[in-house]
């Protein structure tokens, strides 16, 4: 069965980093691209970064573009991004995904909440 | 930076269909995928490349993708159908999501 569980999210201050984690089982994980897709609270769904199976290419949206950083470990069957620079707006539940051909991500985790507030 | 646009919210009665748009300039030339979101749920894969169903999908669930509209069609909506939908074009310069449309089924 096909597993994503994120974790690493909480509570930060305005200007601070947080890096969140993305642990996948069930399928081979060096072989899938996967993504970052968050959800601000009653807002609706935002894609914001995607690296590819190897590695060798990382896309991020314009809103986090410089200053959030998508990794992944293939040995260890897991998936990162780190946060930086964070601001109110980037107050979301954080979901990684599992991607296809096409952009097409067929399997999501169940998120991480990221806070950020003084 | 390319945008789709959908409605936000569409009502239906049980057991008629119901039809959820996504528009964007040339939509048709990009792959569509649709997502449900329940609350308090993550998203499920409905349908991708404007027309597949992954396994485990109802067949009532059905995607069409036309000129500067793509369509997520609901046939004999359930009221476990209520939730979130969401459109996402894709090309390989695109990667976003509608707005999202909230299907109540009255």
């Amino acid at each position: 069965e096909v597993q994503l569980v994120e974790s690493g999210g909480g509570s930060v201050e305005p200007g601070g980093s947080l890096t969140i984690s993305c642990a996948a089982s069930g399928f081979t994980f060096n072989n899938y691209d996967m993504s970052w897709v968050r959800q601000a609270p009653g807002k609706g769904l935002e894609w914001i970064s995607y690296i590819t199976y190897g590695g060798s290419t990382k896309k991020y949206s314009a809103s986090v573009e410089g200053r959030f950083t998508i990794s992944r470990d293939n040995a260890k069957n897991s998936l990162f991004l780190h946060l930086n620079t964070l601001s109110v707006e980037d107050t979301a539940i954080y979901y990684c995904a599992r991607d296809q051909s096409f952009g097409v991500s067929d399997f999501w985790g169940r998120g991480t909440l990221v806070t950020v507030s003084s | 930076s390319y945008e789709v646009t959908q409605p936000p919210s569409v009502s239906v009665s049980p057991g008629q269909t119901a039809s959820i748009t996504c528009s964007g300039d040339k939509l048709e030339n990009k792959y569509v995928c649709w997502y449900q979101q329940k609350a308090g749920q993550s998203p499920v894969l409905l349908i991708y490349q404007d027309t597949k169903r992954p396994s485990g999908i109802p067949d009532r669930f059905s995607g069409s993708n036309s000129g500067n509209t793509a369509t997520l069609t609901i046939s004999g909506t359930q009221p476990m159908d209520e939730a979130d939908y969401y459109c996402q074009p894709w090309d390989s310069s695109t990667r976003v999501f509608g707005g999202g449309t909230r299907l109540t089924v009255l």
